[in-house]
């Protein structure tokens, strides 16, 4: 399997402030690498796939970058709805895997 | 706008099998290309279950596989899980999700499955 890892496991943050969440593959994935936001009691939503598309209707201050091992989430301006755990995941092989999240926290 | 739910006990006993349903609305299951299950521990990350394609084929997680049958009536529009001999380690939040272009961007509310005697 894919080892996903994610850094950090948590941060906090104020509105504002620019966010950075990266996560390292196990292997090379080349660009198969999405993004979820997962608000807590929620399920997850996509924010981004194939490691730096934006899905429809997520704001653009979302950004991904990236590619064969190392990823990264941007956030360029925290905003209060943006407080949730973030969680990478590899589409590349089977089984998908997951990191095992960032919970970006209010400072 | 496709909308997925998921139901079932909320509870089951060790050694039985959880069974597990997700409805689909606002689109057809035939429309998608793969529809999965992902399930979440408590205080722990996402764990992909497996696909199945709208064909039929499908895709387990290695770890689950020798447990886990996916299904799909496309009459009902709904998909389903089936995961034998449970233990205390099957305790999870479990998603049905549309699959497609090896992204999931479509997501049930998740129901919680809890197994204990």
């Amino acid at each position: 399997d894919i080892q996903m890892t994610q850094s950090p496991s948590s941060l906090s943050a104020s509105v504002g402030d620019r966010v950075t969440i990266t996560c390292r593959a196990s292997q090379t994935i080349t660009n198969s690498l999405n993004w979820y936001q997962q608000k807590s009691g929620k399920a997850p939503k996509l924010l981004i796939s194939a490691a730096s598309s934006l899905q429809s209707g997520v704001p653009s201050r979302f950004s991904g970058s990236g590619s064969g091992t190392d990823f990264t989430l941007t956030i360029s301006s925290l905003q209060p709805e943006d407080f949730a755990t973030y969680s990478c995941q590899q589409s590349y092989s089977i089984p998908y895997t997951f990191g095992q999240g960032t919970k970006v926290e209010i400072k | 706008q496709v909308q997925l739910q998921e139901s079932g006990p909320g509870l089951v006993k060790p050694s039985e099998t959880l069974s597990l349903t997700c409805a689909v609305s606002g689109d057809s299951i035939s429309n998608g290309d793969w529809w999965s299950w992902v399930r979440q521990s408590p205080g722990k990350g996402l764990e992909w279950i497996g696909e199945i394609h709208l064909h039929g084929t499908t895709n387990y997680n290695p770890s689950l596989k020798s447990r886990v049958t996916m299904s799909l009536d496309k009459s009902e529009n709904q998909i389903s899980l089936r995961l034998m001999s449970v233990t205390a380690a099957d305790t999870a939040v479990y998603y049905c999700a549309r699959a497609g272009g090896y992204k999931m961007d479509g997501w049930g509310k998740g129901t919680t499955v809890s197994v204990s005697s």
